[in-house]
Parts: structure tokens; C-alpha cells; sequence
């Protein structure tokens, strides 16, 4: 069935530093990918999504890059900062409406 | 504009019991999405419904789980009997479907089963 698989899952980085989380989807039909931030306790939240005609996008310091034919996408966060600490989810859609989510991974931004 | 509504926010309830979680969405979406979180097992899909029609019930654990979404602005899910290893959150989620897949999260009911 559909997959998607998410590296790493924890990463810790110094304050300023720049982190990469990278994931593999298994479906090539997927067209849509979304990127939450969920900090401990609440819910997650879209920061970021992509669909499969850009290569890539960027918001302030958060950009996604998206490769069709490897089937892969990552999530760069330039300059962190300790409010970006928290799990990160990726996900693919597969079909119109439904996503597969990835594992998540924990970011540690150190100050 | 209010997002995704969920209640109770917490439940505490005994092994056996009936537990009913309730799920408003987002004015005007037409999908809705049942998640359960775990430490274990991440994020995972239960149901989901496309203009109030169960489209994908894969997800669903076992017979003890049920979903219903009677109107376009109230879903709910059943777990009956309730076991201690269904303690998670459970998480709902909306979108417009086909004019935009983003999914918007609910606060989620953390659900607690001694």
C-alpha cells in the first residue's frame, strides 16, 4: 500500500542553525504535500505545503523542495530558533482526499 | 472564523464503558477525517467521510469502533465496549476536498481508559 517515509526521526540543532527533514513517498500519483508543526499538547498545524507542479516554495525562513521523479520532498528551517522545537509530520495525499502521513521527527533547536 | 471543534477535550472513563467523541468542522468544508495519535503508532487515518458519506472506513480498528456523520456539521466517534488500549487523542480534521485538500485539526479529546 501507500508509504511515506520520514528522516530523521529526532534532530537536534544549535540556535541559528539550519535543519532538513527529508521524506520518501511511495505513490506517484500523489499531487499534494503538506508539512505540520505540532507542539507537545496540542494539535498539528500546517506550516507549509507544496504541490506537485513547483519545485519548490519558500515562507520567511521555512522552504520545502519537492523531486517527482526521485518521489522524495524535504522541509528546511533556516535560522532556528527555540520556538521551532516540536515534531514535524510530512505527508503525500493519496487520492483526492485522504493523506498518508509520515513517522514525524522531533527537532531540537538548542539555544 | 472558528476552526475545528471537538468535545470533550478530555475523557476519563472505565474499561468497558461507552465513550462518544464529537466533532464539529469547518463552516462549508465537505470532507472530515477521525485521526488517533499514540506514542507507538503516530498519526493514524480511522474514517474519513466526503459530504457526509463514509468513504474510508480502513482504518477503523475493530467492531468496537463506529463513526457517524448524520449532517454537514457534526460527526461523531463511538467506541463501545472501551479498552485500555484505546487510550490515545484523537484528532478531527476538515477540508474543502476537491477546492483544497488542506486539512485543518480540531484541539483533539484526549481519551483516558483504566
Amino acid at each position: 500500500g501507500e508509504n511515506v517515509e520520514q528522516h530523521p526521526s529526532t534532530l537536534s540543532v544549535q540556535e541559528g542553525d539550519s535543519a532538513v527533514i527529508k521524506c520518501t513517498y511511495s505513490d506517484s500519483a500523489s499531487n499534494y504535500f503538506p508539512w505540520y508543526k505540532q507542539e507537545l499538547g496540542k494539535r498539528p498545524q500546517l506550516i507549509i505545503d507544496i504541490r506537485s507542479n513547483v519545485g519548490e516554495k519558500k515562507d520567511q525562513r521555512i522552504a520545502v523542495t519537492l523531486n517527482k521523479t526521485a518521489k522524495h520532498f524535504s522541509l528546511h528551517i533556516t535560522e532556528t530558533q527555540p520556538e521551532d522545537s516540536a515534531v514535524y509530520f510530512c505527508a503525500a495525499n493519496s487520492g483526492t482526499y485522504k493523506y498518508i502521513f509520515g513517522t514525524g521527527t522531533r527537532l531540537k533547536v538548542l539555544a | 472564523d472558528a476552526g475545528v471543534i471537538q468535545s470533550p477535550r478530555h475523557e476519563v472513563t472505565e474499561m468497558g464503558q461507552e465513550v462518544t467523541l464529537r466533532c464539529k468542522p469547518i463552516s462549508g468544508h465537505n470532507s472530515l477525517f477521525w485521526y488517533r495519535q499514540t506514542m507507538m503508532r503516530g498519526l493514524e487515518l480511522l474514517i474519513y467521510f466526503n459530504n457526509n458519506v463514509p468513504i474510508d472506513d480502513s482504518g477503523m480498528p475493530e467492531d468496537r469502533f463506529s463513526a457517524k456523520m448524520p449532517n454537514a456539521s457534526f460527526s461523531t466517534l463511538k467506541i463501545q465496549p472501551s479498552e485500555p488500549r484505546d487510550s490515545a487523542v484523537y484528532f478531527c480534521a476538515s477540508s474543502s476536498g476537491n477546492a483544497s485538500p488542506t486539512q485543518y485539526f480540531g484541539p483533539g479529546t484526549r481519551l483516558l481508559v483504566l
